[in-house]
């Protein structure tokens, strides 16, 4: 089981803005970073830390987090932006050890 | 071009042991954390282990501790997973990711994944 939950499904209407959530105990003290990963792809990082986006990444994609929650938002989503989603930190233990969460796949409609 | 390229994958049957590398190109490899991750098919991500830059520091997920070891050359610039007494649910595509940061003495890993490998498959079964 994972310490970060996720909702396993999110859809959004074309062009329209969408939130995909994850929570743990850990990110009461700990950012969360998100991954978009495509079919038969690696993941690639989207945002990480307080609200940092690689280079690449486009604008509309952000990053929130208030009390055990952090949330990506894609603001008018893409087709391109359907993929998996999944969210990562460390754990709640204080042991130095990694966890993902479950992942959300995206359907834009 | 900052790159990570896997290899080492392959079929094993249960018991047996594995070796897998990751060949990094385009940074300054000794300075950043090293992890594996892995995802078994149709199913979600899973950290497995991370390295410090100087591999002074060592974490492994509970799944794998005891039977995996990572390890890195830094003169190579390389990442390496030896995987002993594999099981059936090590059955997962590989990939080695790096961090934006190398281990710090005061917060630990920074778990931020900047950069990923293609994967390998490593497949466990008689």
């Amino acid at each position: 089981s994972s310490e970060l939950t996720q909702d396993p499904a999110v859809s959004v209407a074309l062009g329209q803005t969408v939130r995909i959530t994850c929570q743990g105990d850990s990110l009461r003290s700990y950012y969360a970073s998100w991954y978009q990963q495509k079919p038969g792809q690696a993941p690639v990082l989207v945002i990480y830390g307080k609200n940092n986006r690689p280079s690449g990444i486009p604008d509309r994609f952000s990053g929130s987090s208030s009390g055990n929650t952090a949330s990506l938002t894609i603001t008018g989503a893409q087709a391109e932006d359907e993929a998996d989603y999944y969210c990562n930190s460390r754990d709640s233990s204080g042991n130095h050890l990694g966890v993902f969460g479950g992942g959300t796949k995206l359907t834009v409609l | 071009e900052v790159q990570l390229v896997e290899s080492g994958g392959g079929l094993v049957k249960p018991g047996g042991s594995l070796r897998l590398s990751c060949a990094a190109s385009g940074f300054t490899f000794s300075s950043y954390s090293m992890n594996w991750v892995r995802q078994a098919p149709g199913k979600g991500l899973e950290w497995v282990s991370s390295i410090s830059g100087s591999s002074s520091y060592i974490h492994y997920a509970d799944s794998v501790k005891g039977r995996f070891t990572i390890s890195r050359d830094n003169a190579k610039n390389s990442l390496y997973l030896q995987m002993n007494s594999l099981r059936a649910e090590d059955t997962a595509v590989y990939y080695c990711a790096k961090e934006g940061t190398d281990y710090d003495i005061l917060t630990g890993y920074s778990y931020v994944f900047d950069i990923w490998g293609q994967g390998t498959l490593v497949t466990v079964s008689s």
